[in-house]
């Protein structure tokens, strides 16, 4: 069965830390997984995509990785703003196109 | 670029009323997508489009739940009679083609069953 779990489910930080959110997955065949930011009643965003050949990518302040071999990625986010308060939802893509979100990790940065 | 519309952006009915809601996804987009995050949990795919033909419905609740994409761009979604459950927020996303890297979101319907 194709799952995608994320960890933790919620997440407080103070603003300035650094923080690692996690995602597991079962998908197969594996075509692309894609971290997005969903900021409170909006649409989620795209923060990274993520091929099977790609092992890491940043975005500004953000940076995935991926290990295809153990279907587990990671988004480091470093130095968080009040601003990366969100969900952050990990989306892997099955080969003929078939989308698989996980449940989020929701992000709460504090002053 | 303009982006995915939905509209309504919000939503109140009572259980057993009928709703809709729209999208227009991103010109030139091919495939579209709705759809249904519960409070607290990821999106659902609810239905799948590719021009005007559905894709995949099989997380679709057939007997309350309707979709259609006429022409191949707009659509709209439909839940007749709705339920307290159907309480959610509904998202229509786009993507140039099936097998695109990245699907666009609109911005959601929220939608409130009381």
């Amino acid at each position: 069965k194709n799952q995608v779990e994320q960890s933790p489910q919620s997440l407080i930080i103070l603003e300035g830390k650094n923080c690692t959110l996690q995602c597991n997955y079962t998908v197969s065949p594996f075509s692309n997984l894609r971290w997005y930011k969903q900021d409170t009643g909006r649409g989620p965003v795209s923060l990274t995509i993520m091929t099977f050949s790609e092992n890491t990518k940043s975005n500004g302040r953000y940076t995935a990785t991926l290990d295809a071999d153990t279907k587990q990625s990671s988004l480091h986010i470093t130095a968080s703003q009040l601003s990366d308060s969100a969900s952050y939802i990990c989306v892997v893509s099955e080969v003929g196109n078939n989308l698989f979100f996980g449940t989020g990790t929701r992000l709460t940065v504090i002053p | 670029e303009a982006g995915v519309a939905q509209s309504p952006r919000y939503k109140i009915i009572e259980k057993r009323q009928s709703v809709a809601f729209w999208c227009n996804p991103i010109s030139g987009h091919a495939t579209l997508y709705w759809y249904q995050q519960i409070l607290g949990q990821g999106p659902k795919l609810l239905i799948q489009f590719q021009n005007n033909g559905v894709v995949d419905d099989s997380q679709l609740p057939k007997d309350r739940f309707s979709a259609e994409r006429l022409k191949g761009v707009d659509s709209t979604l439909k839940i007749q009679p709705a339920k307290l459950e159907d309480s959610a927020v509904y998202l229509c996303a786009s993507s140039e083609g099936q097998t695109a890297t990245e699907a666009f979101f609109g911005q959601g319907t929220r939608l409130t069953v009381v």
